[in-house]
C-alpha cells in the first residue's frame, strides 16, 4: 500500500522569496516520488521525479526535492519564486514498476507580486 | 510531436443522459491511464491499459462507467447515465513503457446538471 501527503492545501509567497511545498509519503516498498504541477485548465506537467538514484533531485524551472527516507518526505523547493510559479502542485508516489501511481490532494501556490 | 489530445474540453449534461470522452495518446506509447480529477482533489486513476488489455480497472464504477482502447491506440470513456456527482474533470494521460513520466492532456470537464 503506498499513499501520499502534501501538508498545506496552499502556500502563499512574495515574488523573489523561496518557495517550500512539504510532502510526505507512506510507502510498503521502495518508491518512485514526482512532483508535477498543473497550471490553470491546463494538463499536468512532470516537474522532477525521484527513481533512487540521487537524493536530490533538481527540475524544470529552478525546482528541486530531496528525497530523505529517514522522514519520509520529498519536499519540493525553489530558492526565488516567480510569478508564473502560481499554479497547483501535486506529490506522487509510485512503485518501481510505475503500475501504481498515488496523487497528493495538490498545493495552491499563490505568488504576489 | 503532439501531446496527449483529449475531446471535448468541455461538456455540459443533464443527468441521466449519456457522454462519451475520446484520448490519443502520445505516438508509441503502449501505456494510457483515465483519472477523474474532483474539485480541490488530486486526480484519481478509473483504469489503466497496457496496450489493449485493461489492467487495472478496480476503480472504475462499472454500472454505469465504460471504457475501451481498440488497437491500443485511441480509448474512450463513456459514462451512461451520468449523475450529478459525476461533474469532474477526466484526464487521459499516456507513458512510454519503461518510464516514469505521464504525459496528461488537458481534460474533458464533465458537468451534469
Amino acid at each position: 500500500a503506498q499513499s501520499v501527503t502534501q501538508l498545506d492545501s496552499h502556500v502563499s509567497v512574495s515574488e523573489g522569496t523561496p518557495v517550500l511545498l512539504r510532502c510526505n509519503y507512506s510507502s510498503s516498498y521502495s518508491p518512485s516520488l514526482f512532483w508535477y504541477v498543473q497550471h490553470p485548465n491546463k494538463g499536468l506537467q512532470l516537474l522532477l521525479k525521484y527513481t533512487s538514484a540521487a537524493t536530490l533531485v533538481k527540475g524544470i524551472n529552478g525546482f528541486e526535492a530531496e528525497f530523505k527516507k529517514s522522514e519520509t518526505s520529498f519536499h519540493l523547493t525553489k530558492p526565488s519564486a516567480h510569478m508564473s510559479d502560481a499554479a497547483e502542485y501535486f506529490c506522487v508516489v509510485s512503485d518501481q514498476g510505475y503500475s501504481t501511481l498515488t496523487f497528493g490532494k495538490g498545493t495552491m501556490l499563490l505568488v504576489s507580486p | 510531436e503532439a501531446g496527449v489530445v483529449q475531446s471535448p474540453r468541455y461538456k455540459i449534461i443533464e443527468k441521466k443522459q449519456p457522454v462519451a470522452f475520446w484520448c490519443n495518446p502520445i505516438s508509441g506509447h503502449n501505456t494510457l491511464y483515465w483519472y477523474r480529477q474532483n474539485l480541490g482533489q488530486g486526480p484519481e486513476l478509473l483504469i489503466r491499459y497496457e496496450n489493449e488489455e485493461a489492467v487495472d480497472d478496480s476503480q472504475l464504477p462499472k454500472d454505469r462507467f465504460s471504457a475501451e482502447r481498440l488497437k491500443g491506440v485511441d480509448s474512450t470513456l463513456k459514462i451512461q447515465p451520468a449523475e450529478l456527482g459525476d461533474s469532474a474533470v477526466y484526464l487521459c494521460a499516456s507513458r512510454l513503457g519503461g518510464t516514469g513520466e505521464l504525459f496528461f492532456g488537458e481534460g474533458s470537464r464533465l458537468t451534469v446538471l
